[in-house]
């Protein structure tokens, strides 16, 4: 089973609206968990990276949250743009990296 | 954020031949960097796990005599793809961890093989 699951697969939402993204981890205690994106063809993108204390991180309009708890963790992404069209990885790093699957995002207008 | 820099981003190549990919640190040591495939629509397969001035650690079903994987320097990974065959084509991506366990990914290479 993977360390790392997430959810939904793939989403497709209206240009302008709010959508969050779910990551569920096994991996605990870790070192950081990281959000990327990663456009068709290209190599992953950081967006935010939190420490096991940490609960939240904005860049712009992306807002990760982070319950260790529960472990999860949400990417929020507030009134989407095309350009947001793209696959979301989160990613925990404990003693290696463990990858989620993704979930691909498509914004129409 | 650090830049990890991935050369060449796309290649063509005949069967038969092998093909060079780099793998950069632009602005820090990375004592360790990973490989990837990633298939169309698929999420990031980790192929091995490169450290600095020893040999690489390849994961199951991997082939180490196929990818061969030298990380000669802080700053340098480079994975050859060996022999090519039009099945190893597909998208090979680095990522350079830093000493704060931080993950940087390169830009990608698209492989294609004919």
């Amino acid at each position: 089973k993977n360390q790392v699951e997430q959810s939904p697969q793939s989403l497709i939402i209206l240009e302008g609206k709010n959508c969050t993204l779910q990551c569920n981890y096994t991996v605990s205690p870790f070192s950081n968990l990281r959000w990327y994106k990663q456009d068709t063809g290209r190599g992953p993108v950081s967006l935010t990276i939190m420490t096991f204390s940490e609960n939240t991180k904005s860049n712009g309009r992306y807002t990760a949250t982070l319950d260790a708890d529960t472990k999860q963790s949400s990417l929020h992404i507030t009134a989407s743009q095309l350009s947001d069209s793209a696959s979301y990885i989160c990613v925990v790093t404990r003693y290696k990296l463990s990858f989620g699957a993704g979930t691909t995002v498509t914004v129409r207008a | 954020g650090a830049v990890v820099s991935q050369h060449p981003s796309r290649v063509i190549c005949k069967s038969g031949t092998s093909v060079k990919i780099e793998c950069r640190s632009l602005d820090f040591q990375a004592t360790t960097m990973f490989w990837y495939r990633q298939f169309p629509k698929k999420s990031l397969m980790l192929m091995a796990t490169s450290n600095e001035g020893s040999k690489a650690t390849y994961e199951q079903g991997v082939e180490k005599d196929k990818f061969l994987i030298n990380h000669a320097s802080l700053t340098l990974s480079t994975l050859t793809v060996t022999s090519a065959h039009p099945e190893d084509s597909s998208f090979y991506i680095c990522s350079a961890l830093t000493v704060n366990t931080e993950a940087f990914f390169g830009q990608g290479t698209r492989l294609t093989v004919v």
